[in-house]
């Protein structure tokens, strides 16, 4: 069984540009987070979508919005760069997003704004 | 508070060695405690976890001790290898969802 996906694995902005992150969950999977990881914040949740429909929102500005397709694969976009959203931006997909639920997660994307 | 604190930040240890990291939390909603590994380049694997209702759990070299009226939890890691060296992050979540929160981050070294 194939993993969860991530493309593309690195990307390059400069500020001001808009971005898509795409993400393939594991098959039968119709859960997927995301999370964004830096040096000086870690791990923090961005969002979760079940059923295409946003179930679970963290503390991001609205610049940060996402969006599932009918076949569970996910996509997040980030408009309006800024050089503090360089991260490695990390997606995850379990079976339904419920609780205790092992998440499994992809290799991520590394996004560099200049 | 949603708040879950790791420490240390890194660790040295020798091969075959215990290693030890430890979590503490605020939220008493939490019910679910993972631990995941992270290698340079790869995305989180979950390791093991563990529920409030048990005090520990053992797979292999790896436990995870909890101590739920001091809200705190801890990863051992028996007979470390190099192979462990990884960075290590504890979570918890609350029902009914799978969200984590996540702790800072532990990088271990294990040296041969």
């Amino acid at each position: 069984k194939a993993g969860v996906t991530q493309t593309p694995r690195y990307l390059i902005k400069t500020r001001g540009q808009q971005v898509t992150l795409s993400c393939s969950p594991i098959s039968g999977h119709r859960s997927v987070s995301w999370y964004q990881q830096t040096p000086g914040q870690g791990l923090q949740f961005l969002f979760e979508y079940f059923s295409e429909t946003q179930r679970n929102k963290g503390n991001f500005p609205g610049r940060f919005s996402g969006r599932q397709f009918s076949n569970s694969r996910s996509e997040m976009n980030v408009s309006t760069l800024e050089l503090g959203d360089s991260a490695l931006y990390l997606c995850a997909s379990s079976s339904t997003g419920g609780d205790n639920e092992k998440l499994f997660f992809g290799s991520g994307t590394q996004l560099s704004v200049l | 508070q949603q708040q879950v604190k790791q420490s240390p930040q890194s660790l040295i240890v020798q091969k075959g060695g215990i290693s030890i990291i430890n979590c503490a939390y605020e939220n008493t909603a939490f019910d679910y405690f993972p631990w995941y590994q992270q290698f340079p380049g790869k995305g989180p694997a979950l390791l093991i976890a563990i529920r409030p209702d048990v005090s520990e759990k053992k797979e292999g070299r790896f436990t995870i001790s909890f101590n739920k009226s001091a809200k705190q939890f801890s990863l051992h890691i028996m007979d470390s290898q190099p192979g462990d060296s990884a960075t290590y992050f504890c979570a918890a979540s609350k029902p009914p969802s799978s969200r984590l929160t996540f702790g800072e981050g532990t990088q271990l070294t294990v040296n041969p």
